[in-house]
């Protein structure tokens, strides 16, 4: 398979621990980005790479949140001290540079913090 | 800030019957992409549209762009089963990255 990968694709975690996502993305995009999904809702933008350099971070994104792409090949995302409001899906997407090509999704990863 | 609005919420109609969601922004946008998500999938990227007054098919899906640039659409014809799941327009306003609308979520009456 070579789509977009992500693990895990469940993660329950008690409020106040930290978790970290991977996500893989096809190998020839050097593009990645973090989403987050709640029920009902769209994608809401998180975070984006081009190669290994973080380019933007979206506004909400707290300082619990940091996000890494090392080699330019897989990402990582840690949230520090979960909170209940940390509750959703994270998705990941790839693409080409460039603000005209398709993103492809990762199957996410669905945190739930007790 | 950029938002982009999506409209309806949720479309209940019985299979055969024509489906259509709205997406507006109050903003040019440079561009904007349509994407589908399946109940507990992930969004499949459908369509992109880029210049002004474009019309796109594909198959019994018809995608258009406003003049403006402000709005966009995605029509279905003859709705089937496998149609189910939740339309989402994802706008790019000349940065790099996509806005994501709230979603139109479809559902068919066999």
């Amino acid at each position: 398979d070579t789509g977009v990968s992500q693990d895990p694709r469940h993660k329950i975690t008690k409020r106040g621990q930290n978790v970290t996502f991977r996500c893989d993305p096809i190998s020839e995009h050097n593009r990645l980005y973090w989403y987050r999904q709640t029920l009902g809702q769209g994608p809401e933008f998180l975070t984006y790479f081009q190669n290994e350099a973080q380019l933007e971070k979206s506004r909400l994104l707290s300082d619990r949140f940091s996000a890494e792409r090392p080699k330019g090949s897989f990402s990582t995302l840690e949230i520090q001290r979960t909170e209940q409001g940390d509750s959703a899906m994270y998705l990941c997407a790839s693409s080409v540079s460039g603000t005209l090509y398709e993103q492809y999704f990762g199957p996410g990863t669905r945190l739930t913090v007790t | 800030g950029q938002q982009v609005m999506q409209i309806p919420q949720y479309q209940h109609v019985q299979e055969g019957e024509d489906f259509t969601t709205y997406c507006n922004s109050s903003t040019t946008l440079s561009n904007i992409q349509w994407y589908k998500q399946r109940p507990g999938g992930h969004p499949v990227f459908l369509i992109q549209l880029v210049k002004s007054g474009e019309v796109k098919k594909q198959k019994r899906l018809t995608f258009q762009f406003g003049e403006a640039k402000k709005n966009s659409s995605l029509h279905i014809t003859a709705t089937q089963t496998t149609d189910v799941g939740t339309y989402f327009c994802a706008a790019n306003f000349g940065n790099e990255k996509l806005t994501f609308g709230t979603g139109t979520r479809l559902t068919i009456i066999p």
